[in-house]
């Protein structure tokens, strides 16, 4: 099982509605990211937070606004979105210059669908 | 052309074959690269980091050649359970932590 979890795990909503996914792992990483997924394509990546900080934004439109309250937690606040924001959003987690090491540990995501 | 590409397949093999998948990268200043998997409806997992030399892990080789901007993954005795997709990571210079996905090689292993 994932150290990573994610909640909702499935989320409906329509395109008005404000919601929020969110994240958390108890492994003292100080590195989250939120990755985007459609179906048969590669994760893309949305956000970095490192210590805290948000340190990379892929130029995410703002209908997605991150937040990491504290060093276990992250979260991804959705609100205005598009159909074809639907997707599996991907949180993950890593020791910082995580990608040194390439050791990502992804929650199991949040499948959501925008109608 | 996409910053890191593979084919994406379906290889369909059956169980006992060697498959070999791999993948080009198309900046030279690419620093570490890694090899996931991810089954169908689920996250990926690292399976295992590349390196200049080549490592090995079991049934699992991998290499990278860094002139021609390719790495492989070589799966031998190929299983049932390595049906999965295969994606290759390539992270650059100066964003330690941002890592880039390849499309993915679907890999079917049938009886």
């Amino acid at each position: 099982d994932t150290e990573v979890t994610q909640t909702p795990k499935h989320l409906v909503m329509g395109m008005t509605n404000k919601k929020s996914l969110k994240c958390e792992q108890h492994m003292g990483h100080r590195a989250m990211y939120w990755y985007k997924q459609k179906a048969k394509k590669p994760p893309e990546l949305m956000f970095v937070y490192s210590y805290e900080k948000l340190s990379i934004n892929e130029s995410v439109p703002s209908r997605f606004s991150p937040e990491c309250p504290n060093s276990s937690l992250l979260n991804l606040h959705l609100h205005a979105l598009q159909p074809e924001d639907s997707a599996l959003y991907l949180c993950a987690s890593s020791h910082p210059g995580g990608g040194n090491t390439g050791e990502l540990f992804f929650g199991e995501g949040s499948r959501l669908t925008v109608l | 052309r996409k910053e890191v590409e593979q084919d994406p397949g379906p290889f369909n093999v059956p169980e006992g074959a060697t498959v070999a998948f791999n993948c080009t990268y198309s900046n030279s200043a690419s620093q570490s690269f890694f090899w996931y998997r991810q089954d169908c409806r689920k996250e990926p997992k690292l399976l295992m980091s590349v390196y200049s030399s080549g490592n090995e892990d079991g049934r699992f080789t991998a290499q990278l050649n860094r002139a021609s901007q390719y790495i492989s993954l070589l799966i031998r005795d190929s299983k049932l359970s390595d049906s999965a997709t295969y994606l290759c990571v390539v992270t650059s210079t100066g964003t330690a932590s941002k890592l880039t996905f390849g499309t993915g090689t679907r890999l079917q292993v049938t009886l």
